[in-house]
């Protein structure tokens, strides 16, 4: 069963960018079975989607969040990357990596990295 | 952009049974899927496309969807079914979610 695990600092300060990485282990992330995706919470609220990547390299993102945003992968790592630039206090969340199957009008994360808390403060 | 609705909680006696809905313009038309989240831990899926378990979760878990709305149903709630419940559809290579719902079992 695919394994995942998301590392990065744990604080940030507003205006700056924050990048996440995601380590993939019991799978390949060159696996087209899977989207890698990136999902967060906010302290006491839901679940956002941000964005995720197909083995082909396709990106996709939340259209709210789009323009901050960059998700890459290191084949080579088996690793999966998340940036958000211009972070502000409302990007203070737990950031999940997940991995999302994809069917036929489908898709649901099957699994899920136990994610890592980020906060944007000065 | 397409939106799901959610309660914000709902309340169950133990033994009974759950209905968490889920609203979204013909949501029928897409699949759904549920995920169960308790505190400190990372959301766990228990119903996909719609109806589907995966496996380990327990058979009184399940899920329809038709019209504008999905519904997780849980049948004989035990305490441990206390948690929150999220929906979420796919969209043409997006994800929604909905806003979740507070499960009380009391």
């Amino acid at each position: 069963q695919v394994q995942l695990q998301e590392s990065g600092p744990g604080l940030v300060k507003p205006s700056q960018t924050l990048s996440l990485t995601c380590t993939v282990s019991a799978g390949s992330i060159s696996s087209s079975d899977y989207y890698w995706s990136w999902v967060r919470q906010p302290p006491g609220k839901g679940l956002e989607w941000i964005g995720h990547i197909y083995y082909s390299g396709s990106t996709y993102y939340n259209p709210s969040l789009k323009s901050r945003l960059s998700i890459s992968r290191d084949t080579s790592k088996n690793q999966l990357s998340l940036e958000m630039s211009s972070v502000t206090a409302a990007d203070t969340a737990m950031y999940y990596c997940a991995s999302l199957i994809a069917a036929t009008g489908t898709g649901y994360f099957l699994q899920w990295g136990q994610g890592t808390l980020v906060t944007v403060s000065s | 952009s397409y939106e799901l609705t959610q309660p914000p909680s709902v309340s169950v006696s133990p033994g009974q049974t759950a209905r968490i809905t889920c609203s979204g313009d013909n949501l029928g038309n897409k699949y759904a899927s549920w995920y169960q989240q308790k505190p400190g831990q990372s959301p766990v899926v228990v119903i996909y496309q719609d109806s589907k378990r995966p496996s380990g979760i327990p058979e009184r878990f399940s899920g329809s969807n038709s019209g504008d709305t999905a519904i997780l149903t849980i049948s004989g709630t035990q305490a441990m079914d206390e948690a929150d419940y999220f929906c979420q559809a796919w969209d043409s290579h997006s994800v929604v979610f909905g806003g979740g719902t507070k499960l009380t079992v009391l």
